[in-house]
């Protein structure tokens, strides 16, 4: 088990520009979850994916965000045209099962500054 | 959608003493009721949890009790050590939607 890692772990931006996060996931999960966290705030959900769909998004993944687990293994977050605003921690978790009721596994996060 | 409130933001303890930390929901269809523990520089951790069928739960020092009327669920950690220095959420969710964490209590324990 060599648990959920995030790539890369810190990025530096200029406003505007594109960034990429991606996320591999702990083999045998079929579940694969994005989170932002700020300085002081809990993780705040973005989006989620069983295997390769993409079941839920949240109202805070605005049109410049698009994430994508297109064989349903690792999975890429992807930010447009970068904010400042958009300065953060990108957090990627894990679960077994076909439920959101069971144990989240957490990368240690991808932190993006936008300047 | 469902709505997390936890407090207190921060709590200091001296070693030994117990801590607890409280939250509320909004979302009656809540039923699985996550607490996590996040070190610095780190992802966020397990550390116990309840299911809305459950009132209690206790592993060793940590205990989680939940009051399904009230919407309100507690983490209650006794004789506490310094490293259990932390961030801790608190969340909620049901099976068709994702996970949502309060803000965060951050403890210090000191000795």
């Amino acid at each position: 088990d060599t648990g959920v890692s995030q790539d890369p772990r810190h990025k530096i931006t200029k406003r505007g520009q594109n960034v990429t996060f991606r996320c591999d996931p702990i083999s045998e999960h079929n579940r694969l979850y994005w989170y932002r966290q700020t300085l002081g705030q809990g993780p705040e959900f973005l989006t989620y994916f069983q295997n390769e769909a993409q079941l839920e998004k949240s109202r805070l993944l605005s049109d410049r965000f698009s994430a994508e687990r297109p064989k349903g293994s690792f999975s890429t977050l992807e930010i447009q045209r970068t904010e400042q605003g958009d300065s953060a921690m990108y957090l990627c978790a894990s679960s077994r099962g076909a439920s959101n009721t069971g144990e989240l596994f957490f990368g240690e996060g991808s932190r993006l500054t936008v300047l | 959608g469902e709505n997390v409130e936890q407090h207190p933001s921060t709590l200091s303890v001296q070693e030994g003493d117990s801590a607890v930390i409280k939250c509320t929901y909004s979302d009656s269809a809540s039923n699985y009721f996550p607490w996590y523990k996040q070190e610095l520089g780190k992802g966020p951790q397990l550390i116990i949890d309840i299911r809305s069928n459950v009132g209690e739960k206790k592993d060793q020092r940590i205990a989680v009790t939940l009051n399904k009327t009230a919407k309100h669920f507690s983490l209650h950690i006794t004789e506490t050590q310094p490293e259990d220095s932390a961030v801790y959420f608190c969340a909620a969710s049901m099976a068709g939607t994702a996970l949502i964490f309060g803000k965060g209590t951050t403890l210090s324990v000191s000795s």
